[in-house]
């Protein structure tokens, strides 16, 4: 079975400051789609990013950017130029068909 | 203008009863799904359907039915209610096949307590 790995339970960063989610994931699949998604206290679930496997370029999405290693099994997000607002559960997903499967959640906390 | 609405928002129960939690969507997509979220797991797939006549378990469907009544209506229930079905629940649809983003839209959650 896949499995998606979030290290960090938590992590803080200062306003305006850029900070890097790491996620790892398990598959032996080469054909497949990678997302972050953020939770905030309205438990809304919204889409950040995603990347699908085939494409070599990292995908980018205003000062959300990620960093897709395929042979290490890797999918970190970084976040640039900090704000409030993004303070908030961040789950990384992956997903192959009709398998989808979601890390435990990083808590990004952001300083003013 | 919520394009995935799921109702109730808030659910407290008893042990045994049944429940059951509904979730309509307005984006026209054939496929939706279930899902729990629990403290530190993450979300995990209870159920998928990806049109009306076709449904499917995911990781976690023990305790758990659905029924599609249409397109846009996926209602989860919880035949016998217990306390480890406490979680958060999320309603979701994808795009997929017509779209080609493969993105899942989830709705605004039910968290349910079963005491």
């Amino acid at each position: 079975a896949q499995t998606v790995t979030q290290s960090q339970p938590e992590m803080s960063v200062q306003e305006a400051e850029t900070v890097t989610l790491s996620c790892t994931y398990d598959t032996s699949e080469s054909d497949y789609y990678l997302f972050w998604y953020k939770q905030p206290p309205s438990r809304q679930m919204i889409l950040v990013i995603r990347q699908e496997a085939y494409k070599q370029q990292n995908a980018t999405e205003n000062r959300f950017s990620v960093n897709f290693q395929k042979a290490a099994k890797s999918f970190s997000l970084k976040i640039s130029d900090s704000q409030l607002g993004d303070a908030a559960m961040y789950f990384c997903a992956y997903r192959r068909f009709s398998d989808m499967r979601f890390g435990a959640g990083t808590r990004l906390t952001v300083k003013p | 203008d919520a394009d995935v609405t799921q109702t109730p928002r808030n659910r407290i129960t008893k042990t045994g009863k049944r429940i059951m939690l509904e979730c309509s969507q307005t984006k026209g997509h054939d496929r939706m799904y279930w899902y729990r979220q629990d403290p530190g797991l993450g979300l995990r797939l209870i159920y998928y359907s990806f049109d009306v006549k076709d449904i499917n378990k995911g990781e976690i469907s023990d305790g758990y039915s659905v029924s599609r009544q249409a397109q846009a209506k996926f209602s989860l229930s919880l035949e016998s209610a217990i306390p480890n079905q406490t979680a958060l629940y999320f309603c979701a649809t994808s795009d997929l096949p017509s779209g080609n983003t493969d993105t899942q839209y989830f709705g605004p959650g039910t968290r349910l307590t079963v005491l």
